[in-house]
């Protein structure tokens, strides 16, 4: 049964660092693994797609990174900007057939 | 391009009523998901439709809750009798193809059991 942790489960910064969330998943048969962006009371839009033969995957300031055999991934935010303050999720989609969500972590960029 | 809508928006019940939750997917997207997110965790997924056809239903709660996708396109959510552990955000999302595929999610049903 795959299981997801994210780590940390908070985080403040202030405006303009560099900053890493980590997710780690216990199979690591997955076809991809999705990272996910949640505002309050909103759905989920889709960050980024990482392939599972894919090592990472940038989007602007956003990079994801995948280690399938440690069963880990990175979402790496530059620059990082009140706008960005929400809940970050990842997901890997396991070869069973199902996206498995993390609890996320919640950030927040003071201004 | 319209995105996934669900509504209602809020809902209010008390426990044991029935309640209905209801979503139209992207046009042309031929699998729709429906999860139940709990505050504070991430979503958890209750059945998975291809077309018509359900694909995963191991997580539903079948003695409550019920879905279907008549006609492949939109898709109702039902829980009879709610209990108060289903107050919970219901999101429905739909891809293109199959689940390796990105997902859209809509804003979702916020649902309250008193």
């Amino acid at each position: 049964k795959q299981e997801v942790t994210q780590i940390p489960a908070a985080l403040s910064v202030p405006e303009g660092e560099n900053l890493v969330l980590n997710c780690s998943f216990t199979d690591s048969a997955i076809y991809n693994l999705q990272w996910f962006r949640q505002d309050p009371g909103k759905g989920l839009t889709s960050l980024l797609l990482i392939q599972s033969s894919q090592r990472e995957q940038t989007s602007g300031r956003l990079n994801a990174s995948l280690d399938k055999s440690s069963g880990r991934s990175t979402l790496y935010i530059a620059a990082s900007q009140p706008g960005d303050s929400a809940t970050y999720l990842c997901a890997p989609y396991s070869n069973t057939g199902k996206l498995i969500f993390g609890q996320g972590t919640t950030l927040q960029v003071k201004p | 391009e319209a995105g996934v809508a669900q509504s209602p928006r809020y809902k209010i019940i008390e426990k044991r009523q029935s309640v209905a939750f209801w979503c139209n997917p992207i046009s042309g997207h031929a699998t729709l998901y429906w999860y139940q997110q709990i505050l504070g965790q991430g979503p958890k997924l209750l059945i998975q439709f291809q077309n018509n056809g359900v694909v995963d239903d191991s997580q539903l709660p079948k003695d409550r809750f019920s879905a279907e996708r008549l006609k492949g396109v939109d898709s109702t959510l039902k829980i009879q009798p709610a209990k108060l552990e289903d107050s919970a955000v219901y999101l429905c999302a739909s891809s293109h193809g199959q689940g390796s595929e990105k997902l859209f999610f809509g804003s979702g049903t916020q649902l309250s059991v008193l």
